[in-house]
């Protein structure tokens, strides 16, 4: 299977504690974004990087969350001390520049 | 503020009928638009993309349209078919660089 991959599918995890999260784009793709979904809601943009720089973050990304791109081609994204409210879908979509963007199935966040 | 917005949730069509969906935008400036299809449990799936330059494109059974002028965005599915019950979500993009999206339509296509 050549798409876009996440790891883990699903997580739970207690009030306070850090979490991180795996993508892996596609891997002719240069660009890699970020985006979050809760109930109810279309997905809604994060972060995006261009091989492993970060070059655009939504205000949605407060200082407890960081993205990386170490060699341009998977990417993690952690959360540090987790709330309630941190609790959505992780989505994670791959593209070439200014292209569709291919998803992955999502990591699923659940904070006690 | 919901740039992209789908006001209606859900929408039931019997099989064999035309969907339509429906998506406004409220950023002139937006010129790439997208639909995407998702199951539960997964990812959203591209199902069909059109540019501000035009005002349709077709792909099989599907196809967008785009007036510009009213700020608004279709999507026809012609024969419905019962695998094409989904949640479907308009896209935008302004820069190439995020997209935006619009809440879903839940459709159920009844057999």
């Amino acid at each position: 299977d050549t798409g876009v991959s996440q790891n883990p599918r699903h997580k739970i995890t207690k009030r306070g504690q850090n979490v991180t999260f795996r993508c892996d784009p596609i891997s002719e793709h240069n660009r890699l974004y970020w985006y979050r979904q809760t109930l109810g809601q279309g997905p809604e943009f994060l972060t995006y990087f261009q091989n492993e720089a970060q070059l655009e973050k939504s205000r949605l990304l407060s200082d407890r969350f960081s993205a990386e791109r170490p060699k341009g081609s998977f990417s993690t994204l952690e959360i540090q001390r987790t709330e309630q409210g941190d609790s959505a879908m992780y989505l994670c979509a791959s593209s070439l520049v200014e292209d569709t963007q291919y998803f992955g199935p999502g990591t699923r966040l659940t904070v006690l | 503020d919901q740039q992209v917005k789908q006001n209606s949730p859900s929408l039931s069509v019997q099989e064999g009928r035309i969907s339509i969906l429906n998506c406004d935008y409220t950023n002139s400036m937006f010129d790439y638009f997208l639909w995407y299809k998702k199951y539960p449990a997964e990812g959203p799936t591209f199902l069909i993309s059109i540019s501000s330059i035009k005002d349709k494109n077709e792909d099989g059974r599907f196809t967008v349209f785009l007036n510009k002028s009213a700020k608004h965005l279709s999507l026809h599915i012609v024969p419905s078919q019962p695998g094409d019950s989904a949640v479907y979500f308009c896209a935008a993009d302004l820069t190439g660089n995020q997209f935006y999206f619009g809440t879903g339509t839940s459709l159920t296509v009844i057999p």
